[in-house]
């Protein structure tokens, strides 16, 4: 079974600094991994997603991870944090055997501070 | 394409009544899952559909909870009678395929439950 561990539970940094979200997983195949965002009273968004092809992934809003298969993580950075990224992302996996579930983890609360 | 549509957006019921939420995917998506969010739980799968036909409700809380899906296009989530630790925010979500595309998610349909 698939399992996925977010390492910080909160975290908070100033606006125009860089932002780093860690994601550790556990699969016993080839999994696929993504990144959700919820913004305030609504509902997961996808930011992006690995299936098996480049291991640098970009999403929107300038967002980016990168899939370490030796470090089992897909850990989620921004260059920059801007006020409106303010929300709880969501790191996601699938166990890569065609599986339709999708195993999430517990979140990372991000504050941006002014 | 308009997204998983949810309704209602909110609803405030007393104890004991039934209540009933709605949920239309995406056109083409072939699973539908039912998920809750709440703080102290996270989100947690209740049920999830294939071609309609429910695959796994081993999440559903207990017999209050009922879910079905007449068609393609259309799912409800029942709860008779309603108690005060039912208050979450219920998401509906549509994928095509496996997990390996991610899953696409409604707004949510927050509850609560006097």
């Amino acid at each position: 079974a698939q399992s996925v561990t977010q390492l910080d539970s909160h975290v908070s940094v100033s606006e125009g600094t860089p932002v780093l979200l860690r994601c550790n997983y556990s699969s016993s195949y080839s999994p696929s991994l993504f990144w959700y965002v919820q913004h305030p009273n609504k509902g997961l968004q996808l930011l992006l997603k690995y299936t098996s092809a480049a291991t640098l992934v970009k999403g929107i809003n300038g967002f980016e991870a990168e899939f370490k298969k030796s470090e089992t993580s897909f850990h989620l950075t921004k260059p920059s944090a801007h006020m409106s990224d303010a929300a709880e992302y969501f790191c996601v996996v699938s166990d890569g055997r065609g599986n339709e579930k999708l195993t999430f983890g517990t979140g990372t609360r991000l504050t941006i501070i002014p | 394409d308009a997204g998983v549509i949810q309704s209602p957006r909110h609803e405030v019921t007393e104890m004991g009544q039934e209540v009933t939420l709605r949920c239309k995917p995406i056109s083409g998506h072939d699973y539908l899952f039912w998920y809750r969010q709440t703080m102290m739980r996270g989100l947690e799968l209740l049920i999830y559909f294939n071609n309609n036909v429910p695959i796994d409700d081993s999440g559903m809380p207990e017999d209050r909870f009922s879910a079905k899906m007449p068609n393609a296009s259309f799912s409800t989530l029942k709860i008779q009678p309603s108690e005060p630790r039912d208050s979450a925010v219920y998401f509906c979500a549509s994928s095509y395929g496996t997990g390996i595309y991610g899953y696409t998610f409604g707004s949510g349909t927050r509850l609560t439950v006097v």
